[in-house]
């Protein structure tokens, strides 16, 4: 099946810095990758949508300037989050789809960050 | 009103139980069908994918959908306590972005 991995998995960071997320489709070419964010016992909320080669799309209330996207090749998409803030403490998830997957959404294991 | 709506739970069962998870949704365009099942602190999994009304099996789960009356289920038979975790019901138009529910956390009980 469609393997997504991220890294990485649990990150700790101190305020005003900044963290990068990498996430990659393993066996399969993503034309489309997803950044989602989720608190505890919450749902997904999606971030971004970015397809390769493109500027991301961002969702209503998702600061583009603190969270730099880039999908810079078919098997690779970053999440920059600048100037972090214990606010932005939070579990980041990425999914991937393309033609291949028949559309569907394959999401990558999360990431975790910690703002202290 | 959300555009889809599902019971957060959590369903607690006893291992062999049927276990029915629903949600009901209001966008009529809607014509892809999800169901995920996520661990603590995993990312999602998926575990039927449906378009259009009509079931699917897939080993212990059945995805059912009513397009005529906006509502899906997922049933899992036999459950046993590995199945606990949280189910998110998940759906979308022809394009990409997929709106998920707020999912249910099931605990299967030994």
């Amino acid at each position: 099946g469609a393997v997504v991995s991220q890294h990485p998995s649990w990150v700790i960071c101190k305020s005003g810095t900044s963290v990068k997320i990498e996430c990659r489709s393993l066996d399969f070419q993503a034309t489309t990758m997803f950044w989602y964010r989720q608190f505890p016992k919450q749902s997904l909320m999606l971030m971004a949508t970015s397809n390769e080669g493109s500027k991301a799309t961002y969702e209503q209330g998702v600061e583009k300037d603190k969270f730099l996207i880039n999908h810079a090749s078919l098997t690779l998409s970053t999440l920059t989050v600048t100037s972090a803030h214990p606010e932005d403490s939070s579990f980041y998830i990425c999914s991937a789809s393309s033609a291949g997957t028949g559309h569907e959404q394959y999401f990558g294991p999360g990431t975790r960050l910690t703002v202290t | 009103q959300k555009e889809v709506e599902q019971d957060p739970g959590p369903l607690s069962v006893p291992e062999g139980a049927i276990v029915s998870l629903n949600c009901t949704y209001s966008n009529s365009a809607f014509q892809y069908f999800m169901w995920y099942r996520q661990y603590s602190r995993k990312g999602p999994e998926l575990l039927m994918y449906t378009y259009s009304s009509g079931n699917k099996e897939d080993g212990r789960f059945t995805a059912q959908v009513d397009k005529s009356s906006k509502y899906i289920s997922l049933f899992i038979r036999d459950s046993q306590p590995s199945d606990s975790a949280t189910y998110l019901c998940a759906m979308k138009t022809g394009g990409f972005k997929t709106i998920f529910g707020a999912g249910t956390r099931l605990f299967v009980k030994a």
